[in-house]
């Protein structure tokens, strides 16, 4: 079974360009989180969709992040226009509907660097 | 909101020896406490996680204890291996049966000395 997967792996840009992050989730997973860390501190929860509703988007940072899940598959969140801090790890999660919900699979990241 | 605080930010055994790393979270409608495991370069994978009805929960060399009094848990891992070093994260949340919401600690860089 093919775990959770975050394209691309790593992504470099400059200050005031646009940037989408990709994640596809488990196969039949209706949850998708995703989560940001940044330098040596805690992972932040920043939004929550089940299948294609965004069920909580209270970690947003700012309305230069937009996140979307079109058709409740894979997702994207697109940073515009990056500043310096946004530079961190961003991890997307999934899991299932019922019984085992609580049990997340993370992908791997993307690391993003805003010089 | 909830708050998680994890110690200590880096710790280092020797092969053989016991590593505890203990986190406190601040809800105390929090009732599920996972730790992951993230080696470098790759994904955090959960290793083990406990209800709040529960005290404490074994998997082979990994153990978790809760104290809900306290607001406090910790991860044990006896006979540590090179293979342990990583980074663990604690982490906290309130089921609601509408997702998951977790709430991290800031990692404990784990590292298993020959």
């Amino acid at each position: 079974e093919a775990g959770v997967t975050q394209f691309p792996s790593h992504s470099v840009i400059e200050k005031g360009q646009t940037v989408t992050l990709r994640c596809d989730p488990i196969s039949g997973h209706d949850n998708l989180y995703w989560y940001r860390r940044v330098m040596g501190k805690e992972i932040k929860f920043l939004l929550h969709f089940v299948k294609e509703s965004k069920q909580d988007e209270s970690g947003m940072p700012n309305n230069r992040f937009l996140a979307e899940r079109t058709g409740g598959t894979y997702s994207t969140l697109k940073v515009q226009p990056a500043e310096l801090e946004d530079s961190g790890v961003y991890f997307c999660a999934s899991s299932p509907q019922g019984l085992t919900n609580e049990k997340l699979f993370f992908g791997s990241g993307t690391q993003l660097s805003v010089l | 909101g909830e708050n998680v605080e994890q110690h200590p930010s880096t710790l280092s055994v020797q092969e053989g020896d016991s590593a505890v790393i203990k986190c406190t979270y601040s809800d105390s409608a929090s009732n599920y406490f996972p730790w992951y495991k993230q080696e470098l370069g790759k994904r955090p994978q959960l290793i083990i996680d406990i209800r709040s009805n529960v005290g404490e929960k074994k998997d082979q060399r990994i153990a978790v204890t809760l104290n809900k009094t306290a607001k406090h848990f910790s991860l044990h891992i006896t006979e540590t291996q090179p293979e342990d070093s990583a980074v663990y994260f604690c982490a906290a949340s309130q089921l609601t049966g509408g997702g998951n919401k977790l709430t991290f600690g800031t990692g404990t860089q784990l590292k298993v000395e020959l």
